[in-house]
């Protein structure tokens, strides 16, 4: 079946590295998207793209870096920079139809400060 | 810029009962709307969405909205609740001119009890 695939589910960073989430998509969608979501506050938007080698920064993105190498995959790296990085990690792609409009999302990565 | 106004952060219910998930929008062109579901630590998945034509949306698992232009509401109801529903509850928005960047409420966490 078709899908987004996050990886790690759990991940645990230690103050001063980088850590890099991953994403997947094997649903030939164009767009993705990364969003942080923390208790209360919803989720909010840190970067999408639209095609490949070429992204923008959405609501968040100071702290983040991304890359869109390939169509089906679009790395997220929460860089020394973030100083608030806990947070749940959700990754999804876009896409547009009469039927189907909307998002996939992926089941998200978890992300600790230790 | 498109905002989201989800007016309940919990909202507590006893099974069998019925239950409305309140959405308020702003905006003053034509939008795209939909209620996304979450389970404890997994992604977020469409249960409805509004694109045009009738202004009530059935959905997935006995779910549906009705979209009021006029009160720029697009609020989620369900006649009888199980105690599976409980759940994270999003509602989000986009305007038809920028397609695929959705903003989300802040969420309304649904606890069915028996």
């Amino acid at each position: 079946d078709g899908g987004i695939t996050q990886s790690p589910k759990y991940l645990f960073r230690k103050e001063g590295q980088n850590v890099t989430l991953s994403c997947e998509q094997n649903l030939n969608h164009d767009a993705m998207y990364w969003y942080r979501q923390d208790p209360g506050q919803g989720l909010r938007l840190i970067y999408y793209s639209q095609i490949v080698n070429d992204f923008q920064k959405g609501d968040i993105a100071e702290g983040y870096s991304v890359s869109r190498e390939k169509k089906e995959s679009f790395p997220l790296t929460v860089t020394s920079a973030q100083k608030n990085p806990t947070a749940f990690y959700l990754c999804a792609s876009w896409f547009s139809g009469s039927e189907l409009y909307g998002y996939t999302f992926g089941s998200g990565t978890r992300l600790t400060v230790v | 810029a498109q905002s989201v106004t989800q007016l309940d952060s919990q909202v507590p219910v006893f099974e069998e009962a019925p239950v409305e998930l309140r959405c308020n929008y702003s905006s003053s062109v034509s939008v795209y709307l939909f209620w996304y579901v979450q389970y404890p630590n997994q992604g977020l998945q469409l249960l409805l969405k509004y694109l045009s034509g009738s202004t009530l949306v059935k959905g997935i698992n006995g779910f549906e909205a009705e979209f009021n232009k006029s009160q720029t509401s697009f609020h989620l109801r369900k006649p009888s609740v199980h105690i599976s529903d409980t759940a994270e509850y999003f509602c989000a928005v986009t305007f038809t001119g920028t397609a695929s960047k959705l903003t989300f409420g802040t969420g309304t966490r649904l606890q069915v009890t028996l």
